[in-house]
């Protein structure tokens, strides 16, 4: 049974448009949710995160928002530029069940910029 | 420079061999992780380590033995046990604050031939 679902394999945008990646998770004891962006053959790297306090959290051209009704998170990119092309992965923790609290990750999407 | 190794980058291994992938880190992180990868299937937790000396199975353990003797090193074992070793492993460790990402090595991608 996966907690955190990434339900769209791949989206393509053209460069300078918005890309919009979406996450849902299951398990309501998640407080804590990343995102993290991957190139093939290497490992995954932080890109952005939020508590569940927050609703949303901005770092430049990423912000995120959580809806925690919904269970529903998403990731804005703005504007998508063509380094942008990688596997995004959603991944979320229950920090407060204790610490160093493992990560559950999505299957991650891909994300196409076209020039 | 503070990351996480891992290494060598590229495995082979023969069919009924151990494998032992390495993994270490100079961040002074007491958690370290190990993931591994296969296509449309994200990223799957084989086991982690909260602190020196101690481990716990994550969802997909079958197969695999770890160990964490020093802080700093948590090397994984894929046994001959393991029916589908061919895949790319994933190695992370993350500090023991609250709300706090978890650090990637660059992987090893581990073929059975």
């Amino acid at each position: 049974d996966q907690q955190v679902k990434q339900n769209s394999p791949s989206l393509s945008v053209q460069e300078g448009r918005i890309s919009i990646l979406n996450c849902d998770y299951t398990n309501s004891m998640f407080d804590y949710f990343l995102w993290y962006k991957k190139y093939p053959a290497e490992g995954p790297t932080f890109l952005i995160s939020i508590s569940s306090i927050k609703d949303k959290n901005e770092d430049g051209r990423f912000t995120v928002f959580l809806n925690k009704s919904a269970k529903h998170l998403s990731l804005h990119i703005v504007p998508s530029q063509p380094g942008d092309s990688a596997v995004y992965f959603c991944a979320a923790s229950a920090e407060l069940a204790g610490a160093n609290s493992k990560l559950t990750f999505g299957k991650g999407i891909t994300l196409s910029v076209r020039p | 420079d503070g990351g996480i190794t891992q290494s060598p980058k590229y495995l082979f291994r023969k069919e009924g061999q151990n494998v032992t992938l390495s993994c270490e880190q100079n961040l002074n992180h007491d958690a370290m992780y190990w993931y591994r990868q296969d296509p449309g299937q994200g990223l799957r937790l084989i086991y982690y380590s909260q602190i020196v000396n101690d481990f716990q199975k994550g969802d997909i353990a079958e197969g695999y033995s770890v160990s964490r003797e020093k802080k700093e090193s948590f090397p994984l074992t894929v046994t001959s046990a393991q029916k589908n070793p061919t895949a790319f492993y994933l190695c992370a460790s993350s500090s023991d604050r609250l709300n706090t990402e978890a650090f990637f090595g660059q992987g090893t991608r581990l073929t059975v031939v």
